[in-house]
């Protein structure tokens, strides 16, 4: 089955300053790749989403980049911001049907000093 | 739109009770999925199902059973309560596009095992 690494564990950054999370999977037929964000004692909540069509995604100081070749995909924040601590975790799955299930990194901690 | 209930959302159980989780969407989503939270291990797959009356396993399936009766419940049971079982519970759903959508998690349910 699928195997999502997920790297660093923790991170922690100085307000203003840019994070980067990447995470490597195993299966080829995976093909949608969504980040949660999950701030504490909260559900997880997407907060983008990219398919192997496409090479990267943006939306505002969120961008997402792929790389099938090498199966990894990274998370990128720019101008981070106080409120973006939080765990986030990123996740893989094949097309729907039968096969389809979302397979999760182990997260990683966001800290964002003021 | 309650999008997607977890019932309850806090519960404490002696080693060896039995106990069901409640998972309701009100989303029309074929999918469904329980996963654990657990410090440092992430988010993982107990058992998920991709349509009404179908369930299949995960990445942690032992010790738990799931139904699927209706479209719009999943339902995680624990026959025999162990330590190990303690943790952070969540339900989630998705559409089947033929392609990877968004997960909608529930709010969790904090299970205690003593």
């Amino acid at each position: 089955g699928e195997n999502v690494e997920q790297h660093p564990s923790t991170l922690s950054v100085q307000e203003g300053d840019s994070a980067v999370i990447k995470c490597t999977y195993s299966d080829s037929a995976s093909n949608y790749f969504p980040w949660y964000k999950q701030e504490l004692g909260k559900r997880p909540q997407l907060i983008i989403d990219i398919r192997s069509n496409v090479g990267e995604k943006k939306d505002q100081r969120i961008a997402v980049t792929l790389n099938k070749t090498a199966k990894h995909f990274s998370l990128h924040i720019t101008e981070t911001q106080p409120e973006d601590s939080a765990v986030y975790f990123c996740a893989a799955s094949p097309s729907g049907g039968s096969n389809y299930k979302l397979t999760f990194g182990k997260g990683t901690l966001l800290t964002v000093n003021p | 739109n309650a999008g997607v209930t977890q019932t309850p959302k806090f519960r404490v159980l002696k080693t060896g009770q039995s106990m069901t989780l409640l998972c309701a969407q009100d989303m029309n989503h074929e999918y469904m999925y329980w996963y654990r939270q657990d410090p440092g291990m992430g988010l993982r797959l107990i058992h998920y199902s991709v349509g009404e009356g179908t369930t299949a396993k995960g990445e942690v399936p032992d010790g738990y059973n799931v139904s699927r009766l209706k479209k719009q419940n999943f339902l995680l049971g624990l026959e025999s309560a162990a330590p190990s079982q303690t943790s952070v519970y969540f339900c989630a759903s998705s559409l089947d596009r033929g392609w990877g959508t968004e997960a909608f998690f529930g709010q969790g349910t904090r299970l205690t095992v003593v």
